[in-house]
């Protein structure tokens, strides 16, 4: 059984598009995250929500808006994009309190032509 | 602001041997560091764990040492193997929230059959 699974695995999309990436964990973890992978394979956090609740928000444009229906869920979607939107998208969810290790899924590798 | 330093040039050993990566950080007393280790195409995995009051944490193979006051962690993989051949990263928790997390860009490891 897959940890984190994300969906899709490859998106190619052209500029100005909208498109969605969906996350899930069956983990049983309260807390989920996005990071996004350059070229230069620099893995920066964008969002964490715990039990549903937006904890962390970095500074990304907001054409980037997740959103959780459920503690097991996470999606991400992304608004209008731009060439530099391109790079490899991770989901990752940890237990919480006092549980710091975080499982990551597959990646989202995102081409925006 | 807070960084990490790994070394970005690849580290390659013959198998058998004890491969030992560094990681450096600066401006910042973390209250622990993880170590990743990320497969091409994949996301990273959870290795370990160490704590700011632990100088020393082993797990089958592999060891993670944390000197705060060097401001170093070494990561080392004993009796390695081709398998074992990855890019590996290193992880600390940010200032402002301990569910952050801020990585360095990996050191690969090839390990020579």
């Amino acid at each position: 059984d897959t940890a984190v699974s994300q969906t899709p695995k490859y998106l190619v999309t052209q500029m100005g598009n909208d498109k969605s990436i969906k996350c899930e964990q069956n983990l049983g973890h309260d807390t989920m995250y996005w990071y996004k992978q350059d070229s230069k394979k620099f893995l920066k956090i964008m969002f964490s929500y715990n039990n549903k609740e937006l904890i962390i928000n970095e500074t990304v444009p907001n054409r980037f808006s997740p959103k959780s229906p459920d503690k097991a869920h996470l999606n991400l979607h992304i608004n209008s994009l731009e060439l530099g939107d391109s790079a490899v998208y991770f989901c990752a969810s940890s237990g919480g309190w006092d549980s710091y290790e975080q499982y990551f899924g597959p990646g989202t590798r995102l081409t925006v032509t | 602001s807070q960084k990490i330093e790994q070394n970005s040039e690849a580290l390659n050993i013959q198998e058998g041997k004890t491969a030992t990566l560094t990681c450096n950080y600066t401006n910042y007393s973390p209250a622990y560091l993880q170590w990743y280790r990320q497969d091409p195409g994949r996301g990273p995995v959870f290795l370990l764990l160490i704590r700011e009051n632990e100088k020393e944490k082993r797990k089958e193979r592999l060891k993670v040492t944390f000197d705060t006051t060097l401001k170093q962690s070494l990561f080392h993989i004993t009796a390695s193997q081709p398998a074992d051949s990855a890019t590996y990263l290193c992880a600390l928790d940010r200032m402002d929230s301990s569910y952050k997390l801020i990585f360095g860009s990996g050191t690969r490891l090839l390990v020579r059959p």
